[in-house]
């Protein structure tokens, strides 16, 4: 069965520290894995989208990594802020299916 | 531009009652979506449409119905609401379909509560 596991399922952290957010996916065969960022109340907004060959994807201070061997994407927020604080949603669209969501980490930025 | 749009943003039905969340958006999309999203679990498709004239269902479509009324708008129907249908909805679109790695964009979601 496809499924995106994400890890940890939330996390606190100082203004200003970074943090690294994990993806684990057994979704085989698939096209691209995205990044997307959810304010609370609001709908998710893309970060990044990474193809199959894409080792990594920045975006500002996100920075996206993809091993397709081992099945593993992380991202990584430097120096983080306030605003940072959202849920972090991992997805995958198989090859000629569907995007397959992770359940979201839940950040916390902290003054 | 306004991206996607939804209406309304809040919701409450009784048990039995019908409504309609309407979708718009000013793109140019080809293809939208309706999904689904509760505590705990990630976003879910209820149907989507690949283009004009053509919808499909998702992973979870009983007791939804959706019209593409045109290339703009696309509406998710509840015919019998049920206390399971409570939810967040979210409506999306994209260029194209998403395994050609179009972004897609979404709405800012209903909140809708059956009693």
């Amino acid at each position: 069965k496809n499924q995106v596991e994400q890890s940890p399922q939330s996390l606190i952290i100082l203004e200003g520290k970074n943090c690294t957010l994990q993806c684990n996916y057994t979704v085989s065969p698939f096209s691209n894995l995205r990044w997307y960022k959810q304010d609370t109340g609001r709908g998710p907004v893309s970060l990044t989208i990474m193809t199959f060959s894409e080792n990594t994807k920045s975006n500002g201070r996100y920075t996206a990594t993809l091993d397709a061997d081992t099945k593993q994407s992380s991202l990584h927020i430097t120096a983080s802020q306030l605003s940072d604080s959202a849920s972090y949603i991992c997805v995958v669209s198989p090859r000629g299916g569907k995007l397959i969501f992770g359940q979201g980490t839940e950040l916390s930025v902290k003054p | 531009n306004a991206g996607v749009t939804q209406t309304p943003k809040f919701q409450v039905l009784k048990t039995g009652q019908s409504m309609t969340l309407q979708c718009a958006q000013d793109m140019n999309h080809n293809s939208m979506y309706w999904y689904r999203q509760d505590p705990g679990m990630g976003l879910r498709l209820i149907y989507y449409s690949a283009s004009e004239g053509t919808t499909d269902k998702g992973e979870v479509p009983n007791g939804y119905n959706v019209s593409r009324l045109n290339k703009r708008e696309f509406s998710l129907r509840l015919e019998s609401a049920a206390p399971s249908q409570t939810s967040v909805y979210f409506c999306a679109s994209s260029e194209a379909q998403l395994a050609g790695g179009y972004e897609q964009f979404f709405g800012p979601g209903t909140r809708l509560t059956v009693l």
